[in-house]
C-alpha cells in the first residue's frame, strides 16, 4: 500500500525559507508518476504548489515560482519542498501527493502537516 | 491558467436529497481531465471522480461525474449523511493544474 508522510517544522519565521520533506513508502519513486504538493490555508481552498518526476523534470505553480523548489532523493524514496521568503501568507496545510495523472493509477496523498509563519 | 469556478458556494439539502454541482472553465479541459475531490474536515482531499466520469476505486454509485470542454458537473443522487462536506473540481490537463474554489455541502 502506497503511503507518504510530511515532516518538516511547523513554525516558520517571517522571510525564511520553509522546507517539508515528504517519505513514500510502498512504491518506488523511479517507478513512475509525478509527485506533488499541494497546500491549504485554513478555512480556504487548495492550492496547487507544483510537481516533480524522478529524473528532475519539474512544474511550478507560475505564482511562486519564484521562491519554491523541489528535488527528490532517490535514495531514500523522498522528495522533498523548498520555499523561500515566506510570509504569514504562506500559513497552510501542506500536503505531498502522488496526485491523479492523466495516464490513471490511483492518487495518494500524506495526511498533511500545518507550518505556521509567525515571528 | 485555466480557472475553474464552482457553483454554488454553499448547498444546503437533507439526507435523501439530489446533490449538483457545477464547475465552469475558463478554457476548454484538455481530454476532460477533469476530476472530483471530497474533503471532510481535518481530512486530505479523497478522489471521487477523474476524467470528468470515472468513478475512482470504492466510491458509491451514488456518485456521477458528466460534461466536458468547459462545464463539468458532479451529482450526488441520495445525499448519506457522510457526504456533507467540501466537494473540489480539479483540472489536470494543463500546466499548472488548478482547483475551483470549493462547494460547501451542508445539511438543510
Amino acid at each position: 500500500q502506497v503511503q507518504l508522510q510530511e515532516s518538516g517544522p511547523g513554525l516558520v519565521k517571517p522571510s525564511e525559507t520553509l522546507s517539508l520533506t515528504c517519505a513514500v513508502s510502498g512504491y518506488s519513486i523511479t517507478s513512475g508518476y509525478y509527485w506533488g504538493w499541494i497546500r491549504q490555508p485554513p478555512g480556504k481552498g487548495l492550492e496547487w504548489i507544483g510537481s516533480i518526476y524522478y529524473t528532475g523534470n519539474i512544474f511550478y505553480n507560475p505564482s511562486l515560482k519564484s521562491r519554491v523548489s523541489m528535488s527528490v532523493d532517490t535514495s531514500n524514496n523522498r522528495f522533498s519542498l523548498r520555499l523561500s521568503s515566506v510570509t504569514a501568507a504562506d500559513t497552510a496545510v501542506y500536503y505531498c501527493a502522488r496526485p491523479i495523472a492523466p495516464s490513471g493509477g490511483a492518487d495518494y496523498w500524506g495526511q498533511g502537516t500545518l507550518v505556521t509563519v509567525s515571528s | 491558467e485555466i480557472v475553474l469556478t464552482q457553483s454554488p458556494g454553499t448547498l444546503s439539502l437533507s439526507p435523501g436529497e439530489r446533490a449538483t454541482l457545477s464547475c465552469r472553465a475558463s478554457q476548454s479541459v484538455s481530454s476532460s481531465y477533469l476530476a472530483w475531490f471530497q474533503q471532510r474536515p481535518g481530512q486530505a482531499p479523497r478522489l471521487l471522480i477523474s476524467a470528468a466520469s470515472n468513478r475512482a476505486t470504492g466510491i458509491p454509485d451514488r456518485f456521477s461525474g458528466s460534461g466536458s470542454g468547459t462545464d463539468f458537473t458532479l451529482t450526488i443522487s441520495r445525499l448519506e449523511p457522510e457526504d456533507f462536506a467540501v466537494y473540489y473540481c480539479h483540472q489536470y490537463g494543463s500546466s499548472p493544474r488548478t482547483f475551483g474554489q470549493g462547494t460547501k455541502l451542508e445539511i438543510k
